[in-house]
């Protein structure tokens, strides 16, 4: 297995413009998670994909933001608008359909800056 | 819904020495996971070790291991033989039915040689 990635790794945007962050799941895992965590806190939920359904959404999810999974690979993750309070580590964990099917897996992460 | 609390915001401890990190939750649920994971600077979360609610055993992983007590909701972390590498920020996390995690506020643990 070659681990969660997630592209770009930094990405640093002016208030008002939208941005798009890429996770790749380690391969057969079906279940793709989205978290967001500001300077010294710990991660909070965004949002959950079973294969190219979204199950879940955080409160925190606004309209501003959009994820997708088609096909059940990997996700993508807008934000129209950014805002100032936007700027976080935006992290990808995916978990396998079978085994250890509660682990969760992360990726490095996505660091937003919104200017 | 499920809450996290780490009441320790750092720690320091002396290489080889133990140290136990403290962590408790709330919750309705009788059927939940247990995790924690470590976070190094500028590096990607880990897991370092998961206890499934349901088993009264503590889960060992080498030189982590837990003290995972239900009716008190507390699960703490110790680790043996501290090491350098040990540097990091720990997250205690909770899973129920939902799937999605809900993680503490976090530990910034020192290592010192």
């Amino acid at each position: 297995d070659t681990g969660v990635s997630q592209d770009p790794r930094h990405k640093i945007t002016k208030r008002g413009q939208n941005v798009t962050f890429r996770c790749d799941p380690i391969s057969e895992h079906n279940r793709l998670y989205w978290y967001r965590q500001t300077l010294g806190q710990g991660p909070e939920f965004l949002t959950y994909f079973q294969n190219e359904a979204q199950l879940e959404k955080s409160r925190l999810l606004s309209d501003r933001f959009s994820a997708e999974r088609p096909k059940g690979s990997f996700s993508t993750l807008e934000i129209q608008r950014t805002e100032q309070g936007d700027s976080a580590m935006y992290l990808c964990a995916s978990s396998p359909a079978r085994g250890l099917k509660e682990t969760q897996y992360f990726g490095p992460g996505t660091r937003l800056l919104v200017l | 819904a499920q809450t996290v609390t780490q009441s320790q915001p750092e720690m320091s401890v002396q290489e080889a020495e133990t140290v136990t990190l403290s962590c408790t939750y709330d919750t309705s649920e009788s059927n939940y996971y247990l995790f924690w994971y470590k976070q190094p600077p500028s590096r990607q979360m880990i897991l370092v070790i998961r206890q499934e609610a349901y088993k009264q055993q503590n889960a060992t992983e080498n030189r982590f291991s837990v003290n995972f007590q239900k009716a008190a909701k507390s699960f703490s972390l110790k680790i043996s033989d501290s090491q350098l590498g040990d540097t990091a920020m720990y997250f205690c996390a909770f899973m129920a039915a939902g799937n999605m995690l809900t993680f503490g506020g976090g530990t910034r643990l020192m290592v010192k040689p």
